[in-house]
């Protein structure tokens, strides 16, 4: 059974940083791109960044390029999201999610249950 | 980037009746040295992660029911449920993947 659980949220300042894990397992996780998928509260469903399998191919939204970054572990079969400069508008509830292919262009086939990232004073 | 809409924004369909959703790109999202559409369609019901249930535009996911069925080639997609049962009122998202991932923005489907 697939399994992706997300860790690393919580409450945040303005301009500070956090990291976002994702823990993958029930699949070989090293033959697969993953993803990172957000959602405003009450908001539709924003794609943040995705990562090929052996890394070598990465996108990021506009709206976070050169402020977050993705990483993966194929040895750990963990999925990371540092995310620097963080503001109002990154609040969200994460989500890792599992690429389709082993490109980043494919759908998304396995999604987690989320983590909940609040930017706040 | 290429830009995804969907119609209507929601709708509400009498039990086992069909409810008809549309999306539509900002340009193609048709391959042509593989002759695929790079679209799908995901549910989300309310407190829980969206679940695939369309990709290549019309290929069902495994498990998914066959009430459930996509169409549509280049810029324009339906995604339909054949006949509407209490366990599909949810958010509907079409997403493209042909190049860097964009959403619709949701299509709520509720029951009338």
């Amino acid at each position: 059974e697939v399994q992706l659980v997300e860790s690393g949220g919580g409450l945040v300042q303005p301009g500070r940083s956090l990291r976002l894990s994702c823990a993958a397992s029930g699949f070989t996780f090293d033959d697969y791109a993953m993803h990172w998928v957000r959602q405003a509260p009450g908001k539709g469903l924003e794609w943040v960044s995705g990562i090929s399998w052996n890394s070598g191919s990465i996108g990021y939204a506009d709206s976070v390029k050169g402020r977050f970054t993705i990483s993966r572990d194929n040895a750990k079969n963990s999925l990371y999201l540092q995310m620097n400069s963080l503001r109002a508008e990154d609040t969200a509830l994460y989500y890792c999610a599992k690429g389709g292919a082993s490109s980043t262009r494919g759908q998304c086939d396995y999604w987690g249950q989320g983590t909940l990232v609040t930017v706040s004073s | 980037d290429i830009v995804m809409t969907q119609s209507p924004d929601s709708l509400a369909v009498s039990l086992g009746e069909r409810a008809t959703i549309n999306c539509k790109s900002s340009q193609s999202v048709l391959y042509s040295s593989n002759n695929k559409n790079y679209l799908a369609w995901y549910q989300q019901k309310p407190g829980q992660p969206p679940k695939l249930l369309i990709y290549w535009a019309s290929t069902r996911e495994s498990g998914v029911p066959d009430r459930f069925s996509g169409s549509g080639s280049g810029t324009d997609f339906t995604l339909t449920i054949s006949s509407l049962q209490a366990e599909d009122v949810a958010v509907y998202y079409c997403q493209q993947y042909y190049s860097t991932l964009t959403f619709g923005p949701g299509t709520k489907v509720d029951i009338k």
